[in-house]
């Protein structure tokens, strides 16, 4: 039962490079997420998804890129790579059949830890 | 501006101690409180809050969620160093995406 699945688990990019962060779910889940944290920051929403073809801005969107061409994929991009965008990357999916309200609560991958050099 | 604020920061207890998490927060549509527990990788859930004054227990591992005061707390009995992780606070907006705001975590280590 493989839920959320990211790739790479670590990576190191120069500054000015360019990189796609890879998610996957086998849920079925409508909604998904993508997450920094930081220390001590605790989670950052940078993307969201409530479907296929459907992509929104969260609270740090600067910088990132997503898609949502599937309802298991939901890619984030990083077109040129800066020192602040060294963290730790989480990806997260739920299911909602209301648009406004879930009673299910968000499931994490394993997560993909980037340092820019 | 959202904003969940959980305290301690950081905790240092022996096994067998009984520690209390706090997690107050202010939003504007709140839909629901919930807990992680985050060890090495992935944010597990444990709990998810709706109503005041229900308990929701699993094992040692309990919370209850104040509607009122605008808190929830995580209580930990007969701690093990298994126990030992971050422990995060999210409340869930009633807005469009179902979204999450988190706190900073508590950052939970018992010693043996």
């Amino acid at each position: 039962n493989a839920g959320v699945t990211q790739t790479p688990k670590f990576r190191i990019l120069k500054i000015g490079q360019s990189m796609t962060l890879q998610c996957a779910q086998d849920m079925n889940h409508n909604y998904m997420y993508w997450y920094r944290q930081d220390p001590g920051m605790g989670l950052k929403l940078i993307y969201y998804s409530v479907g296929a073809g459907i992509t929104d801005k969260g609270e740090v969107p600067n910088g990132y890129n997503v898609s949502r061409s599937t309802t298991e994929d939901f890619p984030l991009r990083l077109e040129l790579a800066a020192p602040s965008q060294t963290s730790v990357y989480f990806c997260a999916s739920s299911y909602s059949d209301r648009q406004l309200y879930s009673n299910q609560p968000q499931h994490f991958g394993d997560g993909t830890r980037l340092s820019i050099l | 501006e959202d904003k969940v604020v959980q305290s301690p920061l950081s905790l240092v207890v022996h096994e067998g101690d009984t520690v209390t998490l706090n997690c107050s927060y202010e939003v504007t549509n709140f839909r629901s409180l919930l807990w992680y527990k985050q060890e090495k990788k992935a944010p597990t859930f444990l709990f998810m809050l709706t109503s005041s004054g229900i308990e929701k227990k699993s094992g040692r591992l309990s919370s209850i969620l104040d509607k009122k005061e605008l808190f929830s707390i995580l209580n930990i009995t007969a701690t093990q160093t298994g126990d030992s992780a971050i422990y995060l606070c999210a409340v869930g907006i009633m807005e469009y995406g179902n979204k999450l705001v988190f706190g900073a975590g508590t950052i939970l280590r018992v010693k043996s």
